[in-house]
C-alpha cells in the first residue's frame, strides 16, 4: 500500500531549537496538509499546498512556524524557536484531486 | 466556537449495541462531509464519505442535514474493535480545507 512517511516518528527538544517535521507524500498526490493534534484542540489545520504552492497557511502562528515544499517529494514543517506549548502530534496528510486524504503516522513533538 | 463540533463522549456501550454521534457545523458553506476513525495514538483514517441522500456501508450508516448543519454516524451491532475516536470532516465548497471535529470516543464494552 502506497503510504505518507514521516519523519522522525518522535522528537523531544528543550526551549528555544529549532524543530525540522518532514513528509514524504504519496508519490502522485498533489495536496499536501500539515494537521497539529493535541488533547484540548484536536485536529487543527496548519497549512496546505496544491501542486506546491501554499493555498492557506491561516492556521499556523507566523512567526516561529514555516511550512514549505522544495520539491514534490517532500514537506517541511519547521518552528523555530520551539515552545512548551508547540508539544503536540504533527500529521502530514496527501491527496489527489477530489480523493479523500491519507495519513501519515504522525510526529510526536515534546519540548522540554 | 469551534467549526465543527462534536460531543467528545465517551460512549461506553456494549456489545452489539447501537449507538449514534451527532456533528454540527456552522459554515453554510460546508459541501463535502466525511467520517473518519482515529486509534490510540494512531493516524485518522477514512471511514465513509457523507451523501446527502445518506449512505450505509455494512453496519455504519451516515445520514446529513443540510437544514440544521449536522451530520450523524450510526453503528448498528457494535464490536469490541469499533472501540476508537470517531472524527467528523467538512470541506468548504470550492476548496480543499478539510476541517476536522474534535471527535467522538467511543468504547465498546464485552
Amino acid at each position: 500500500d502506497a503510504r505518507v512517511t514521516q519523519t522522525p516518528r518522535h522528537k523531544v527538544t528543550e526551549m528555544g531549537q529549532e524543530v525540522t517535521m518532514r513528509c514524504q507524500p504519496i508519490l502522485g498526490h498533489n495536496t499536501v496538509f500539515w494537521y497539529r493534534q493535541t488533547m484540548m484542540q484536536g485536529l487543527e489545520l496548519l497549512a496546505y499546498f496544491r501542486n506546491r504552492a501554499p493555498l492557506d497557511d491561516s492556521g499556523m502562528p507566523k512567526d516561529r512556524f514555516s511550512a514549505e515544499m522544495p520539491d514534490a517529494t517532500l514537506a517541511t514543517l519547521k518552528i523555530q524557536p520551539s515552545e512548551p506549548r508547540d508539544s503536540a502530534v504533527y500529521f502530514c496528510a496527501s491527496g489527489l484531486g477530489e480523493e479523500r486524504p491519507t495519513f501519515g503516522s504522525g510526529t510526536r513533538l515534546t519540548v522540554v | 466556537r469551534k467549526e465543527v463540533e462534536q460531543d467528545p463522549g465517551p460512549f461506553n456501550v456494549p456489545e452489539g449495541a447501537t449507538v449514534a454521534f451527532n456533528c454540527t457545523y456552522s459554515n453554510s458553506a460546508s459541501q463535502s462531509f466525511f467520517w473518519y476513525r482515529q486509534d490510540c495514538r494512531k493516524e485518522p483514517k477514512l471511514l465513509m464519505s457523507v451523501y446527502s441522500s445518506g449512505n450505509e456501508d455494512g453496519r455504519f450508516t451516515a445520514q446529513l442535514n443540510r437544514a440544521s448543519q449536522y451530520i450523524s454516524l450510526l453503528i448498528r451491532d457494535s464490536k469490541l474493535s469499533d472501540s476508537a475516536t470517531y472524527l467528523c470532516v467538512v470541506i468548504h465548497s470550492g476548496t480543499y480545507k478539510y476541517i476536522f471535529g474534535t471527535g467522538t470516543r467511543l468504547k465498546v464494552l464485552a
